[in-house]
């Protein structure tokens, strides 16, 4: 069982660039989240969709887009990436009301 | 801001000893408090969790307390082991998020904790 899975797991990135983090989850749940994990700021919520077909801006959004491609599918997208969104991304799901999150491994980008 | 502050940023114990990682926050509309274990190179995993309405959880070692006054609460491990070497994270939902947006959580900063053999 899978779980949460992310791609790809690493990337170096030149400012303005663009790309593209891929989650998936195979736990059939309705929510999904996009966090970055910062040292010294703990994880921080960018972006999140509670349900297929919805997405709502988290703590950080700025400089990101977000897709529900369907339920299984949430991906974040970096349109011009900077220096300052060097980090960890973490993808994670969880189900309505159930109060554990379940993360993937983790994406780590370098913006140069 | 940082709506939930963590302390220590790092703590070193030695094998059997007593971890204490504590947290606090400002923001009253708090209603779950979870923490969250993270091992290098994986994502968080959830630990153990309390809502307000009690003054502590125990769960094995690891034990959360609660302080609603303070605004503070705070992570135990006991008999801490080397496998407890990890960082962990303490998190609050606002209740207003409702109850469908239990993975809207505020993070505190982290403590990376070593636990010597």
């Amino acid at each position: 069982n899978a779980g949460v899975t992310q791609t790809p797991k690493f990337q170096v990135l030149k400012t303005g660039q663009s790309m593209t983090l891929q989650c998936a989850q195979d736990m059939n749940h309705n929510s999904m989240y996009w966090y970055r994990q910062d040292p010294g700021m703990g994880l921080r919520l960018i972006y999140y969709s509670a349900s297929e077909g919805t997405t709502d801006k988290g703590e950080v959004p700025n400089g990101y887009n977000v897709s529900r491609l369907n339920k299984r599918e949430f991906s974040l997208r970096l349109e011009s990436a900077a220096p300052s969104q060097t980090s960890v991304y973490f993808c994670a799901s969880s189900e309505p009301f159930n109060r554990e999150l379940f993360f993937g491994e983790g994406s780590r980008l370098t913006v140069l | 801001q940082q709506q939930v502050k963590q302390s220590p940023q790092s703590l070193i114990v030695q094998k059997g000893g007593i971890s204490i990682i504590n947290c606090a926050y400002e923001n009253t509309a708090f209603d779950y408090f979870p923490w969250y274990q993270q091992f290098p190179g994986k994502g968080p995993a959830l630990l153990i969790a309390i809502r307000p309405d009690v003054s502590e959880k125990k769960e094995g070692r690891f034990t959360i307390s609660f302080n609603k006054s303070a605004k503070q609460f705070s992570l135990h491990i006991m008999d801490s082991q080397p496998g407890d070497s990890a960082t962990y994270f303490c998190a609050a939902k606002n209740a207003k998020a409702g109850g469908t947006s239990y993975g809207k959580l505020t993070f505190g900063q982290g403590t990376i904790l070593t636990v010597h053999p």
